[in-house]
C-alpha cells in the first residue's frame, strides 16, 4: 500500500515548456487534490476532482490544467510553463466521510 | 470564504519546554479543523483533527489541539519537545462546497525551531 505517489519528484523546465505531473493513488479514494506550496503562503489549491470524471478550480488554477484519468489518477498539466510556476506541487486525496487528506511526498519544479 | 490564520511565522522553544502554537480560523459553520506537519523535504503529515464532539483532542507523536469556539481558535500543544519536533507546522479548516466535495484551506505556516 504506497498511499499517495507523484511523478517526478524533481523537475527543471525552460520558460514556454510543458509538462505533466502525475498523481496516483491506491487507497480507492473518491477525491483528489493538486497544490503548490511556496515560501511564506501555505498550500493553495489548485484544482481539484470530487470524483472519476470531474474537475473544479481551486484558488489558483490559472496557467494549469487537470485531468482525471481513473479513479487512482489525477495529473496536472502546465501547457506553456512560467518562472511563476515554480513551487513545490503536492498532490492529496481524501476519505470518504471524515474529511482527512492524505498527502504524497511533492514535486519540485524550477522553471528558468 | 473560509480563511486560516497562523500569526507566529516562527518559534523557537527549548528541548524539553512546552509549546503551543496558535490558530485562528474563519468560518460560517461548524468547521473541520487539521494539524499537519511537514518535516524538511518532505510531504505533509496528520498530526490530529476535529469534527465534533470533545473539544480537546489527542494526535500523533503527544500533540494535543483544543477547540474554542467563542475564540475560533484551535491551538497546538506538547507539553516537552522534542529536537525531532523541528518542522513547519499547518493549521487547516475544511470546508464543503456546494458542489459535490469540500476542500481545506490552510495558514502559512508556523516554523518550529527546538534549541538544545
Amino acid at each position: 500500500n504506497a498511499g499517495v505517489t507523484q511523478t517526478p519528484k524533481f523537475q527543471v523546465l525552460k520558460t514556454g515548456q510543458s509538462m505533466t505531473l502525475q498523481c496516483a493513488q491506491d487507497m480507492n479514494h473518491n477525491s483528489m487534490y493538486w497544490y503548490r506550496q511556496d515560501p511564506g503562503m501555505g498550500l493553495r489549491l489548485i484544482y481539484y476532482s470530487a470524483s472519476e470524471g470531474t474537475t473544479d478550480k481551486g484558488e489558483v488554477p490559472n496557467g494549469y490544467n487537470v485531468s482525471r484519468l481513473n479513479k487512482r489518477e489525477f495529473s496536472l498539466r502546465l501547457e506553456s510553463a512560467a518562472p511563476s510556476q515554480t513551487s513545490v506541487y503536492f498532490c492529496a486525496s481524501r476519505t470518504g466521510g471524515q474529511e482527512t487528506q492524505y498527502f504524497g511526498p511533492g514535486t519540485r519544479l524550477l522553471v528558468l | 470564504a473560509q480563511s486560516v490564520t497562523q500569526p507566529d511565522i516562527h518559534i523557537t522553544v527549548s528541548e524539553g519546554a512546552s509549546l503551543e502554537l496558535r490558530c485562528n480560523y474563519s468560518y460560517g459553520a461548524t468547521p473541520y479543523l487539521f494539524w499537519y506537519v511537514q518535516s524538511p523535504g518532505q510531504g505533509l503529515q496528520l498530526l490530529l483533527k476535529y469534527f465534533s464532539g470533545d473539544t480537546l483532542v489527542q494526535g500523533i507523536k503527544g500533540f494535543e489541539a483544543e477547540f474554542k469556539r467563542s475564540q475560533s481558535s484551535f491551538n497546538l500543544r506538547k507539553p516537552s519537545v522534542h529536537w525531532s519536533d523541528a518542522a513547519e507546522y499547518f493549521c487547516a479548516v475544511g470546508a464543503l462546497r456546494v458542489s459535490r466535495d469540500s476542500t481545506l484551506t490552510f495558514g502559512k505556516g508556523t516554523m518550529l525551531l527546538v534549541s538544545p
